[in-house]
Parts: structure tokens; sequence; C-alpha cells
């Protein structure tokens, strides 16, 4: 069962381009949402985080917005570069017992053309 | 300093050998955790261990067998192991009441 589900699985853009990620989970007991970007043969390196009291979180060029009762949430990329093309993984856990567990979207294989 | 290294970059290993896999950090986090990752797929947890103790085990064969020795490191014995256990392994690391996991650079494992 995956509990966090991403879309879509690529995507291309022009330099300047604003690409959305989007991602929507199933389990209301979540309650931190990151994204991580990952470069071929590197590990994720966290982006940016958002916890569900706001709807809007700003860091640099990359902005989350959370729909808490659409259960989704979304990365934009402002102004986007070609430095930018990654992979992309959203991921979701909850506070408590399982807290260690990030469940983690499929990726989105973003490419930002020149 | 939000840094975990991991050691070897690259490992080729074959069915019958043993090797093991380095992870340290020394940013004070006492949850450290193992990820597997096949190509094109979002990092799988295999471990956790928090405060030094083993807390999540993600029914992992017996072939991988995690160590953590003291608070700033974590090693992966490997024995035994399949060509489709070829994948980049991850290490992670958290403070133990905070969700943000900061990963390394991987160990990139063939086995042949």
């Amino acid at each position: 069962q995956q509990q966090v589900k991403q879309s879509p699985q690529s995507l291309i853009v022009q330099k300047g381009g604003i690409p959305i990620i989007n991602c929507a989970y199933e389990n209301t007991a979540f309650d931190y949402f990151p994204w991580y970007q990952q470069f071929p043969g590197k590990g994720p390196a966290l982006l940016i985080a958002i916890r569900p009291d706001v709807s809007e979180k700003k860091e640099g060029r990359f902005t989350i917005s959370f729909n808490k009762s659409a259960k989704q949430f979304s990365l934009h990329i402002m102004d986007s570069q070609p430095g930018d093309s990654a992979t992309y993984f959203c991921a979701a856990s909850r506070s408590g017992g399982s807290n260690y567990k990030l469940t983690f979207g499929k990726g989105t294989l973003l490419t930002v053309n020149p | 300093d939000t840094e975990v290294t991991q050691t070897p970059k690259h490992l080729v290993m074959g069915m019958t050998n043993k090797k093991s896999l380095k992870c340290e950090q020394h940013m004070g986090h006492r949850a450290m955790y193992w990820y597997k990752q096949k190509a094109k797929k979002p990092p799988e947890l295999m471990f956790v261990y928090s405060y030094e103790k083993l807390s999540i085990n993600e029914s992992v064969p017996s072939r991988f067998s995690p160590e953590c020795p003291n608070s700033s490191l974590l090693n992966l014995h490997l024995h035994a192991l399949q060509p489709e256990d070829s994948a980049l392994y991850l290490c992670a690391s958290s403070q133990a009441d905070q969700e943000t996991q900061y990963f390394g650079p991987g160990t990139r494992l063939l086995v042949l």
C-alpha cells in the first residue's frame, strides 16, 4: 500500500519555468512533510519541510503549499535553473512511536532545459 | 554542519565475501538509519538505531547485520549477499526526538 502518491513521474521545463510536483497522502496521522532533492549517485538532500499547521512555506526559490483538508502538498520551484535538474522525493512521517519512519513518494525526475 | 559521511563510496564483492559499510556523523544525533535504494526508486528503510540500540528492523535478511559501536558510528556488515542486493546504501541521522533526517552520500554496492 503506497501511502504517499507523487506526481508526475517526470517533468521537463525550460529555464525560468515553475515546475510543480504534487503529493497526496492517506494517513491523517502524518504531521511532517519534507522534500528531498537527489542528484545521480548522491544521497538525498533535505530541501524544505512543512507541518500541517501552516499552508505555505518558502525557502529561497522553493515553496511548499499544503492543503490539509485535501491531504495534499506540493513543491514549487521558482525561476528554475538547469542545476535544479534532479530527482525530487516527497515524504511524510508522524510523531510518536513511528516518528523515525519516512514514507517516501516514488519520486519525480525533473529536467530543466537551458 | 549537517554532514554524514560514508565509506567506501563504491564496493564490489562476490557472493561469498564479507564486507562492511561505515557511516559517521558528528552532529550529536542519537538516531541513525540504514536505507537501501535501487535505481529510480525511493529509499527503503532497513534499520533504525536510537541511542545506540536497534529500534527498527524492517524484516531485513540476516545477511545484513547492523552495528552501532557508539553514538557517532554506524556499520552495516555484509555476508553472503545476492546479486539483487546490488544498490545504493544510504545512511542517515537525526535528533532522536525530531523527524528531520540527514542523508550521507551513500555506498554504491555491486554484488557479483
